[in-house]
């Protein structure tokens, strides 16, 4: 069965740049899986951040940018604040109307 | 604005049936549009079980698909899930949210489901 995986878990300095990744266990993400990124943090439904690979939802700030990268999925936050510290999930269209989460990535920042 | 939210029992009894049902406001189901469910175990991530259009094409997870059923009500606007045979792997918070453009946009703020032995 496939598994879409991601990093448990990532660290980034305040100001600076992380990319986080989103793949299959059998095969590689591209466009066409219509990768879509989530953040969510305690107690909270998750914030929809990106769609169709490269598509930022309303009112997500443009540090946050999606991209493939080689056979992955990739959110990249450039210039991470604070409030950026959560825990990021990614969606794949896995075909035949199914979709899979990705594991999650817990993110600091410190 | 569109805005959903879950309902139904808090505790069900492990091997009997949960059903849960949400409720959208703002949003005219019939419109278009497909609607999910969405769950997330205590302290783990989140899962994909399924989703409905208002003509009633459904998609559910193939880990799921013997157990589960989604079903539309456009005249009250409402969804529902229901789960068979439950057991505590069950227990989770379970979210409703609205698919557009390849993206769940717009989230219940969930429910918290726990089967008991």
């Amino acid at each position: 069965q496939t598994v879409v995986t991601q990093e448990p878990s990532f660290s980034v300095s305040p100001g600076g740049t992380v990319t986080l990744t989103c793949g299959l266990s059998s095969g590689s993400v591209s466009t066409s899986d219509y990768p879509s990124w989530y953040q969510q943090t305690p107690g909270q439904p998750p914030r929809p951040l990106m769609r169709n690979t490269n598509e930022r939802s309303s009112g997500v700030p443009n540090r946050f940018s999606g991209s493939i990268l080689g056979n992955r999925a990739a959110l990249t936050i450039t210039g991470a604040q604070a409030e950026d510290e959560s825990e990021y999930f990614c969606l794949i269209y896995l075909g035949g109307g199914i979709w899979m989460f990705g594991g999650g990535t817990k993110l600091t920042v410190l | 604005q569109v805005q959903l939210q879950e309902s139904g029992p808090r505790l069900v009894e492990s091997s009997e049936t949960m059903s849960l049902t949400c409720t959208v406001s703002g949003y005219y189901i019939r419109s278009g549009y497909y609607f999910g469910w969405i769950r997330q175990p205590p302290g783990k991530g989140l899962e994909w079980i399924g989703a409905i259009h208002h003509t009633a094409t459904a998609f559910s997870s193939p880990s799921l698909k013997s157990r589960v059923t989604i079903s539309v009500d456009t005249s009250k606007n409402e969804l529902s899930l229901k789960m068979n045979s439950v057991t505590a792997a069950d227990t989770a918070v379970y979210y409703c949210a609205r698919f557009v453009g390849n993206i769940f946009d717009s989230w219940g703020q969930g429910t918290l489901v726990t089967v008991s032995s």
